[in-house]
């Protein structure tokens, strides 16, 4: 069965500087892997994913994540973090073409300290 | 941007009560799904439905809970006989029938059982 594994439950950042959210997954088969973000009282919102293309996978307002095999990674990151950048994220894992039952995992909640 | 759109956003029910849950999913998506968040816990996978019934389910979607497309528009989760322990974030989400590993989420029902 497939699981994720959010590293880190709470990350602090100072605006202007990098972003770094990681995640772990286990799975028997070929996954997709996605993230997706919740800001406060707001739905869950799609950044990236991936699909077995190409493994650097670039997302919405200025995000990017690498899928890599070898070490069953799909860390997100951001060369330079925003105020609006607040919010929770999740990291999420599903069979690829198959199921279509998402796995998430813990989510990071991510400050931005001005 | 389309979006998935649920209702009400905010619904307190007393035990034993019953509750729908209403949204309405991307208009030309197929698939139909219904996740649970309680809170300080996992999004987790209640439901999946295609073609007019359910495709897929967790052990959570026991007989309390049904689902249906009464119409062309609205997918509905219907919990009978509330408990304490169904208090959560309810999202609706769906897909398309071409791309159905990327799930758009609606902004959630938030469900208090008291």
């Amino acid at each position: 069965a497939q699981s994720v594994t959010q590293l880190d439950s709470h990350v602090s950042v100072s605006e202007g500087t990098p972003v770094l959210l990681r995640c772990n997954y286990s799975s028997s088969y070929s996954p997709s892997l996605f993230w997706y973000v919740q800001h406060p009282n707001k739905g869950l919102q799609l950044l990236l994913k991936y699909t077995s293309a190409a493994t650097l996978v670039k997302g919405i307002n200025g995000f990017e994540a690498e899928f890599k095999k070898s070490e069953t990674s799909f860390h997100l990151t951001k060369p330079s973090a925003h105020m609006s950048d607040a919010a929770e994220y999740f990291c999420v894992v599903t069979l690829s073409g198959s199921a279509r039952q998402l796995t998430f995992g813990s989510g990071t909640q991510l400050t931005v300290l001005p | 941007e389309p979006e998935v759109t649920q209702t009400p956003s905010h619904q307190v029910t007393q035990m034993g009560q019953e509750v729908i849950l209403r949204c309405v999913p991307i208009s030309n998506h197929l698939y139909f799904y219904w996740y649970r968040q309680i809170l300080g816990q996992k999004v987790e996978f209640l439901v999946s439905f295609y073609n007019n019934e359910i495709s897929e389910k967790s052990e959570i979607f026991d007989d309390q809970f049904s689902v249906e497309r009464p119409d062309g528009s609205n997918f509905t989760l219907k919990i009978r006989s509330t408990k304490l322990e169904d208090s959560a974030m309810y999202f609706c989400a769906s897909s398309e029938l071409g791309d159905h590993s990327t799930i758009y989420f609606g902004e959630g029902s938030w469900l208090t059982v008291v």
